[in-house]
């Protein structure tokens, strides 16, 4: 099946920083990436689509100067917290379709952000 | 927008029982309805999924079944055993690229 890595795996920072979070399709092409935000024992709530070449859609509730995304490749669409607090605290994690014929959704394996 | 609700929030079952899960979405026009497990700290894993054209998809122990008229769909895992247990997600795709997933079911076999 289509791999899709995302790094880090897990991060800590202090309050007031800023954080990049990586997703990668290693053996197709994404157009179009999703990012995801999972709280302990919650559900997967989308955050925001990332197209190739062209601005992020943002779900509504989700600050986009918060949560900037840029999908500057066909393989690799970036997630950065800017300005992190406790709050941001949270399970991140991206996911893409091979191709857009193609409906199933791959997952990376999510990143941990722990906000001092 | 989709809203997708999704029952029991957590289940129990003996080993070699059966497990039902049962997802229900808002969006007429959804056509896409996969499910997913989540193992602790994991990635969610597609385990099955159907189409809108479909009534009901089966995969050796796992099968899925789709009433669109009620608009409802349900997991159906068979003899289940210790490495079912999990976290399990439904979700709808409404005519849009967007996945939208219900609340998740915390599956526990018991051996």
């Amino acid at each position: 099946g289509a791999v899709v890595s995302q790094h880090p795996s897990w991060v800590i920072c202090k309050s007031g920083t800023s954080v990049k979070i990586e997703c990668r399709s290693l053996d197709f092409q994404a157009t179009t990436m999703f990012w995801y935000r999972q709280f302990p024992k919650q559900s997967l709530m989308l955050m925001a689509t990332s197209n190739e070449g062209s601005k992020a859609t943002y779900e509504q509730g989700v600050e986009k100067d918060k949560f900037l995304i840029n999908h500057a490749s066909l393989t690799l669409s970036t997630l950065t917290v800017t300005s992190a607090h406790p709050e941001d605290s949270s399970f991140y994690i991206c996911s893409a379709r091979p191709g857009t014929r193609e409906e199933k959704l791959f997952f990376g394996s999510g990143t941990q952000l722990s906000v001092l | 927008g989709e809203n997708v609700e999704q029952h029991p929030s957590t289940l129990s079952v003996q080993e070699g029982d059966s497990a039902v899960i049962k997802c229900t979405y808002s969006d007429s026009a959804s056509n896409y309805f996969p499910w997913y497990k989540q193992e602790l700290g994991k990635r969610p894993q597609l385990i099955i999924d159907i189409r809108s054209n479909v009534g009901e998809k089966k995969d050796q122990r796992i099968a899925v079944t789709l009433n669109k008229t009620a608009k409802h769909f349900s997991l159906h895992i068979t003899e289940t055993q210790p490495e079912d247990s999990a976290v399990y997600f439904c979700a709808a795709r409404p005519n849009t690229d967007k996945l939208i997933f219900g609340t998740g079911t915390r599956l526990q076999v018991f051996p």
